[in-house]
C-alpha cells in the first residue's frame, strides 16, 4: 500500500492551524470499522512519536490541539494551533497489512 | 518505562553482512500483544519497514528486501536481532528498533534511539 503525503512542506505561524494530507492506494478501512493509519511526529534529531492511532485516536499524552480524520483512503491530520514545538517532519503509516508502509513525509517548519 | 537500543558494527563492508541487535529493557519482549520491529531511514528520506517478530518466533519481512533479512529473539536476554545479508551502500542508514502493539491500539509506542549503519570498503 503506497502512502503519499502533501504538502511536502508546509511553514505555519504560531497560533494559526495547520493541515497535512494522507492518501493510500488501497482503503485502509477495516472490516471492524477502524482505519488503519497512524500518524507520527519526528522531531529534529530523534526518534518518531506517535500521536493519532486508528485514524482519529489520540495517543496518551499528545495535546488536544492534534486531531486525525478520514476514512478510506483520505485522511487528514489538523493542529488547532500550532506551536513552536511542533516543528518536524510528519509521517502517516498504515498497518493494515504488511509490508507497513509510511508516507513521504511533511516537515512543518514556523514561517 | 520501556527502553530499546539498537547497537553494533557501525560501518559495513560491501557485501558483507549487516547485523545488530535491540536490547530491551524495563519490559519483556515474551509479553503478547507486541511485535518487535525494525524499521530504517536513510539520510533525509522516509522510513522503511523492514520486518518484525514475535515472541514466540513468527516473522513477517518487507519483500523489497528480496530475502537478505532475518531475523530472531531471545527471550533470556530481552533481546532482538536483525541481519542483513550482501549490503550494498543503498543500506545505508539509521536502523531503529521499535515495539508495535497489535490488538485494538496498533501503533508503534516505543522507538529506540536509532542506530547509524554506514556500507563503505
Amino acid at each position: 500500500i503506497v502512502m503519499t503525503q502533501s504538502p511536502l512542506s508546509l511553514p505555519v505561524t504560531p497560533g494559526e492551524p495547520a493541515s497535512i494530507s494522507c492518501r493510500s492506494s488501497q482503503s485502509l478501512l477495516h472490516g471492524s470499522g477502524n482505519n488503519y493509519v497512524d500518524w507520527y511526529l519526528q522531531k529534529p534529531g530523534q526518534s518518531p512519536q506517535v500521536l493519532i492511532y486508528l485514524g482519529s485516536n489520540r495517543a496518551s499524552g499528545v495535546p488536544d490541539r492534534f486531531s486525525g480524520s478520514g476514512s478510506g483512503t483520505d485522511f487528514t491530520l489538523k493542529i488547532s494551533r500550532v506551536e513552536a514545538e511542533d516543528v518536524g517532519v510528519y509521517y502517516c503509516m498504515q498497518t493494515l497489512q504488511t509490508p507497513l508502509t509510511f508516507g513521504g513525509g511533511t516537515k512543518v517548519e514556523i514561517k | 518505562q520501556l527502553q530499546l537500543q539498537a547497537s553494533g558494527p557501525g560501518v559495513v563492508k560491501p557485501s558483507q553482512s549487516l547485523s545488530l541487535t535491540c536490547t530491551v529493557s524495563g519490559g519483556s519482549v515474551d509479553r503478547g500483544a507486541f511485535h518487535w520491529n525494525w524499521i530504517r531511514q536513510p539520510a533525509g528520506k522516509t522510513l522503511e519497514w523492514i520486518g518484525h517478530i514475535y515472541a514466540s518466533g513468527p516473522t513477517t519481512y518487507n519483500p523489497s528486501l528480496k530475502g537478505r533479512v532475518t531475523m530472531s529473539i531471545d527471550t533470556s536476554t530481552n533481546q532482538f536481532f536483525l541481519r542483513l545479508t550482501s549490503v550494498t551502500a543503498a543500506d545505508t542508514a539509521v536502523y531503529y528498533c521499535a515495539r508495535l502493539r497489535i490488538g485494538t491500539q496498533p501503533y508503534i509506542d516505543s522507538w529506540g534511539q536509532g542506530f547509524l549503519v554506514t556500507v563503505s570498503s
